[in-house]
């Protein structure tokens, strides 16, 4: 069984400050991506990596894949109070399922809830 | 744009009722999963389906059953709901179900939340 664990579970910050969340397995992974969930609705993707060590940039995020791609952080600038959500990594790989077929799952990290205070 | 539809958005159910969250997309996509989100435990696979008359179990079948008979379609159905059931459902879909992990974004519905008494 994949499982990756995510941390911290929960971050408290003033505007402004510099957050690392993590998201590590002792399982490989083909892609690895990071989702944003609001309250009240589902998880909205952020980023997709698939190659190890890629770093990919949106605005005040970096996200980066480890080498080995069983690890990723996520790395927000000067957060911002709108930053404030749920944070969610999942790990994608090709499986078969139960029934013959085959899909590419996703397993999922706990998450970690952000609050930014203004 | 709807996106990925789901419906009712909140339900409260009795032990041993059964009822059905309906979920539909309007991308076409031939991917469509459910998972329940738990607090401190993620999202957790139930049933998935790669089109219309194919579906398969996830990581938590049981409990559940789920049929496809239209691309559109996706409804999951709990025969007798236990307390353990009580969860928030997303559904989800994507453009296909047997390609490269990489790219199996997927869009998420807005959720349901579920409570067995």
């Amino acid at each position: 069984t994949q499982l990756l664990e995510q941390s911290p579970q929960f971050l408290s910050i003033q505007e402004g400050e510099n957050l690392t969340v993590y998201c590590n397995s002792s399982s490989v992974f083909s892609s690895l991506q990071w989702y944003r969930q609001e309250p009240g609705e589902g998880p909205v993707l952020l980023v997709t990596v698939v190659t190890g060590g890629e770093v990919k940039k949106l605005k005040r995020l970096t996200f980066q894949f480890g080498d080995a791609r069983k690890d990723s952080s996520l790395h927000i600038t000067a957060a911002q109070p709108g930053d404030t959500g749920l944070y969610l990594c999942a790990g994608g790989a090709l499986v078969l399922g139960a029934g013959g077929t085959s899909y590419g799952k996703l397993t999922f990290g706990q998450g970690t809830i952000l609050t930014v205070h203004p | 744009n709807a996106g990925v539809t789901q419906t009712p958005k909140f339900q409260v159910l009795k032990t041993g009722q059964s009822m059905t969250l309906q979920c539909a997309q309007d991308m076409n996509h031939e991917y469509m999963s459910w998972y329940r989100q738990d607090p401190g435990m993620g999202l957790r696979l139930i049933h998935y389906s790669v089109g219309a008359g194919i579906t398969d179990q996830g990581e938590v079948p049981n409990g559940y059953n789920v049929s496809r008979s239209t691309t559109e379609d996706f409804p999951l159905r709990l025969l007798s709901a236990a307390p353990s059931q009580t969860s928030v459902y997303f559904c989800a879909s994507n453009s296909w179900g047997q390609g490269a992990p990489g790219a199996n974004v997927l869009t998420f519905g807005a959720g349901s939340r579920l409570t067995v008494l």
